[in-house]
């Protein structure tokens, strides 16, 4: 298994600031993800971020409005740039362990006013 | 693009009642997952089904994927407030993606 904790637990920002979210894993793992959860719906992956290289965006999501940095195995940031109201969301990182399986951090709640 | 449809999106039911959740999909697995959110919390992982016609019971909880490994379902017997939450399908599809299904929204009244 993993534990993950994920910084900031929610935040309240404004309309054209950016936020970074922290991941961080209490063991070295190959694969991170990020994924999105609009208000009362599932989720959407955004990206996957291995350390070493670039992110691989997903569909409708690009690299200016959700820059990724994955600097070493065990932490990841995400930064909700030039944020509108249509970003509120929840904003989760996910580590994959022996294959398949997935464990999700707490999630970040982001409110743009 | 592949699509996981849940049904129903919304339930909401009296404690001691049974139901079932429905995940479909117009694309094969390769395995599927179910998952259980809790209001704020990450998603965390009940099953995994990889074989048509496989069931697995987690308590009161009973997993069925289809023979043809398109559909799965969840069946929770005499549920309780504690099972309320957001259940989620989810597959990677052959991929290292994991790709969620619509959800379904449980609500258990005392």
């Amino acid at each position: 298994s993993a534990v993950i904790s994920q910084k900031p637990s929610r935040d309240i920002c404004q309309r054209g600031t950016s936020l970074t979210i922290q991941c961080q894993v209490d063991s070295q793992v190959t694969m991170m993800f990020w994924y999105r959860q609009q208000p009362g719906q599932s989720l959407t992956l955004i990206a996957t971020a291995n350390q070493g290289s670039e992110a691989t965006y997903e569909s409708g999501f690009v690299i200016d409005k959700f820059p990724i940095s994955r600097p070493n195995l065990t932490f990841s940031t995400l930064t909700v740039s030039n944020m509108s109201p249509e970003d509120s969301s929840i904003y989760l990182c996910s580590v994959e362990v022996q294959g398949t399986e997935q464990f999700f951090g707490p999630g970040t709640r982001l409110t743009v006013l | 693009t592949q699509l996981l449809e849940q049904s129903p999106q919304f339930l909401s039911i009296q404690e001691g009642e049974n139901l079932t959740v429905y995940c479909n999909s117009s694309s094969v697995f390769s395995s599927l997952q179910w998952y259980r959110q809790e209001p704020g919390e990450g998603p965390v992982l009940l099953v995994t089904v990889v074989t048509g016609g496989e069931v697995k019971k987690l308590k009161r909880l009973t997993f069925q994927f289809g023979d043809a490994r398109k559909d799965s379902s969840l069946h929770i017997t005499a549920a309780q407030p504690g099972d309320t939450g957001l259940y989620l399908c989810a597959s990677t599809y052959n991929t290292d993606k994991l790709i969620f299904g619509t959800g379904t929204r449980l609500q258990v009244f005392p």
